[in-house]
Parts: structure tokens; C-alpha cells; sequence
């Protein structure tokens, strides 16, 4: 089975500091990671992805995310916050193969506050 | 282009009625998904569609959970006999064809209450 933990309920970072999310995850498989964002009364937004390759990826709105397999961690980065960026974000994760590869699963979400 | 979308995007219903959750995605995406999402948690796995059959449906949490997408575009997620415990928001999502590297693009959710 996969699983994703996401260690912090809430992040508060002053705006202009860099900001950092957590999250580990396990799976059977190699693993597909992602990064979501949700924000009041609207649907997930996709920020990014790792599937192979650089561990570093990067995406949008300047965040980006380093893949460490052996600590099975994904934790997400932005180099400078914005008051904007205050939202509730989401890491998950697919199997690359077997029953779980069709599924996304979850963390239970980090609320992030930028403070001006 | 058009997103995701889902309707209604609220509904309120009585424990024990029937109710049906309307689900389109986006043109040409052949992977459909079902999620649930609790108050204060991550979006939950219910059902996955490729093209107008069900692949996975090891997520619905019980029979009163019923999902369709007879043309393999718009879905409907199904639930009888509503009960409290199935109030949350009910997330659709879809992707360009099943590989699980591809990214899921979310609709706006329908909030479901159950009275």
C-alpha cells in the first residue's frame, strides 16, 4: 500500500524568507510524486512533479521540490515567500506499477501563512 | 481552455434520499477519477474511469456508491440512501490517458451535506 505523511498541520513564514514544506511518502514500486495546491472554495491546482531524472524539480510560481529516495522524501521550496503563496498544499504520490498505480494518494495537507 | 467542470457545486440533501453528482472533464481526457475529501483531510480515492469503463473502483466505500460514464466523457457519481457520514466534498479529476505520470487536473469539487 502507499501512503504519504505530511509531519506539519500548519507552516507560518514571514513573506520574503524561503519556505519549506515536508512530506515523505512510501510505496511498493519506483514512485510518482506531485505537489498541489488548494486554495478557499477552489478545486486543486497541479504545482508540480517527479517522475525520473533530476531530483530537483522545478514549477510553478517559482516553487519547486527535491526528491530524495533515500530518506523518501519530497519535500516542496520557494527561495522567497509571497503573502499570496498562503494556501493549503497537498504532496501525493502514485505507484509506477500494480493496483496502486492508478490512484493518487494523498497527505493530509500543510496550511501555509505567509505573514507580511 | 475549459477546465474541469462539476455540478451542482453545492447540495443538500436529507439522510436516506438519492443523489447524483455530475462530473465533465477535460475534452479528450480518457482518464476520469472520483476523489472524497473530509473536512481536514487530503482528497481520498473512490473510482477510476478509462474511456467509458471503470478500471478501479476498489475506493467506493460500500454499495450505495455508484459511478458511470457511458460515453466516455461526462460521469455521474451515484449514492443512495444518503447518510450523514457521506457529507464531504466530492472532487473529479482527469488526466490525458492512464499513465500514473501524468498530472490529474481537478474540478472545483461539489460540497455534499447530508442532513
Amino acid at each position: 500500500a502507499q501512503s504519504v505523511a505530511q509531519p506539519e498541520d500548519q507552516v507560518n513564514v514571514a513573506e520574503g524568507n524561503p519556505l519549506t514544506v515536508k512530506c515523505t511518502y512510501s510505496v511498493s514500486g519506483n514512485p510518482y510524486l506531485f505537489w498541489y495546491v488548494q486554495y478557499p472554495n477552489r478545486g486543486l491546482q497541479f504545482l508540480l512533479k517527479y517522475i525520473t531524472g533530476d531530483n530537483l524539480v522545478k514549477g510553478s510560481y517559482g516553487f519547486e521540490a527535491e526528491f530524495n529516495k533515500s530518506q523518501t522524501s519530497f519535500h516542496l521550496k520557494k527561495p522567497s515567500a509571497l503573502v499570496s503563496d498562503s494556501a493549503l498544499y497537498f504532496c501525493a504520490v502514485r505507484d509506477s506499477a500494480g493496483a496502486g498505480s492508478y490512484q493518487l494518494t494523498f497527505g493530509k495537507g500543510t496550511k501555509l501563512s505567509v505573514i507580511p | 481552455g475549459a477546465g474541469v467542470s462539476q455540478t451542482p457545486s453545492n447540495k443538500v440533501t436529507e439522510k436516506g434520499k438519492y443523489v447524483e453528482l455530475r462530473c465533465d472533464p477535460i475534452s479528450g481526457h480518457t482518464a476520469l477519477y472520483w476523489y472524497r475529501q473530509s473536512l481536514g483531510q487530503g482528497p481520498e480515492f473512490l473510482i477510476y474511469f478509462q474511456g467509458t469503463g471503470a478500471a478501479d473502483d476498489s475506493g467506493l466505500p460500500n454499495d450505495r456508491f455508484f459511478a458511470v460514464r457511458p460515453e466516455g466523457s461526462v460521469s455521474t457519481l451515484k449514492i443512495q440512501r444518503t447518510e450523514r457520514g457521506d457529507s464531504a466534498v466530492y472532487l473529479c479529476a482527469s488526466s490525458s490517458d492512464r499513465g500514473p505520470y501524468n498530472e490529474q487536473f481537478f474540478g472545483p469539487g461539489t460540497r455534499l451535506t447530508v442532513l
